[in-house]
C-alpha cells in the first residue's frame, strides 16, 4: 500500500537557520507526493507536490522538497526559517485507489 | 470568499446524541472529502463524492454518513455519538492534486 513517513513529531530550528522536515515514502510505482501545512485553527494548505520531473520541487512561502528516489525520500527544506514558519507539516501521497495518504505530520517550532 | 467553509466550527454534545456537520464550496470542484484528524494530528480519509457518487468510504462507522444535496455541498451526519468520535473533522474539496481545506470542526463528546 502506498504510504509516507514523517520521521520527527518535532523540529525545532533558530529563525534564520534552514530548516528540513523529514519525509520518507513507500509505493509501487511513480510516486505523486505532497506537503501540507496546517497553521493553528485552520485548514491545511497545500505548499507544493511532485508528480514527475525535476527532483527539486520549489513551492509556497519559499518552501522547496526534494524527491530522492534511491533514498525513497520527499523532504521539505527552506533556507532561511522565519518564526511564521511554526505550524504542522503533513507529507502526502496518492494511493492506488487515488485517495490521499497522509503522513502523522511534523511540528514545526522556530524560534526567534 | 471563503473557498470551503464548515459549520460549526466547534460541537459539543453529549454521548448517543445525532448531529450533523456542513460544508460548502465555491470552487465549483466535483469532489468533496471529508478527513477526520485525530488527537495524535493523523488525518484521515473518510468519505469523498463525486457529483453525488460516493467514490471512497475507509473503514468508517455507518453511524457516520455523507449527504450531498448538490455538487457544493457535502454535510457529515453522525449518529449515537461515541466518546472515540471526538476529533477535528476537516472537509476538503478539488482534485486529488491539489485539495482545498475548510477550517476543521472541533467536535467534542462529552
Amino acid at each position: 500500500a502506498q504510504s509516507v513517513a514523517q520521521p520527527e513529531d518535532q523540529v525545532n530550528v533558530a529563525e534564520g537557520n534552514p530548516l528540513t522536515v523529514k519525509c520518507t515514502y513507500s509505493v509501487s510505482g511513480n510516486p505523486y507526493l505532497f506537503w501540507y501545512v496546517q497553521y493553528p485553527n485552520r485548514g491545511l494548505q497545500f505548499l507544493l507536490k511532485y508528480i514527475t520531473g525535476d527532483n527539486l520541487v520549489k513551492g509556497s512561502y519559499g518552501f522547496e522538497a526534494e524527491f530522492n528516489k534511491s533514498q525513497t525520500s520527499f523532504h521539505l527544506k527552506k533556507p532561511s526559517a522565519l518564526v511564521s514558519d511554526s505550524a504542522l507539516y503533513f507529507c502526502a501521497v496518492i494511493n492506488n485507489n487515488n485517495d490521499m495518504r497522509f503522513g502523522a505530520g511534523t511540528r514545526l517550532t522556530v524560534k526567534p | 470568499d471563503t473557498a470551503v467553509s464548515q459549520t460549526p466550527k466547534y460541537l459539543v454534545t453529549q454521548m448517543g446524541n445525532d448531529k450533523s456537520i456542513k460544508c460548502e464550496q465555491n470552487l465549483g470542484h466535483d469532489t468533496m472529502y471529508w478527513y477526520k484528524q485525530d488527537s495524535k494530528k493523523f488525518l484521515k480519509i473518510m468519505f469523498s463524492y463525486n457529483n453525488k457518487e460516493l467514490i471512497i468510504n475507509e473503514t468508517v462507522p455507518n453511524r457516520f454518513s455523507p449527504k450531498s444535496p448538490d455538487k457544493a455541498h457535502l454535510n457529515l451526519h453522525i449518529n449515537s455519538l461515541e466518546l472515540g468520535d471526538s476529533a477535528v473533522y476537516f472537509c476538503a474539496s478539488g482534485r486529488m492534486e491539489k485539495l482545498f481545506f475548510g477550517s476543521g470542526t472541533q467536535l467534542s463528546v462529552l
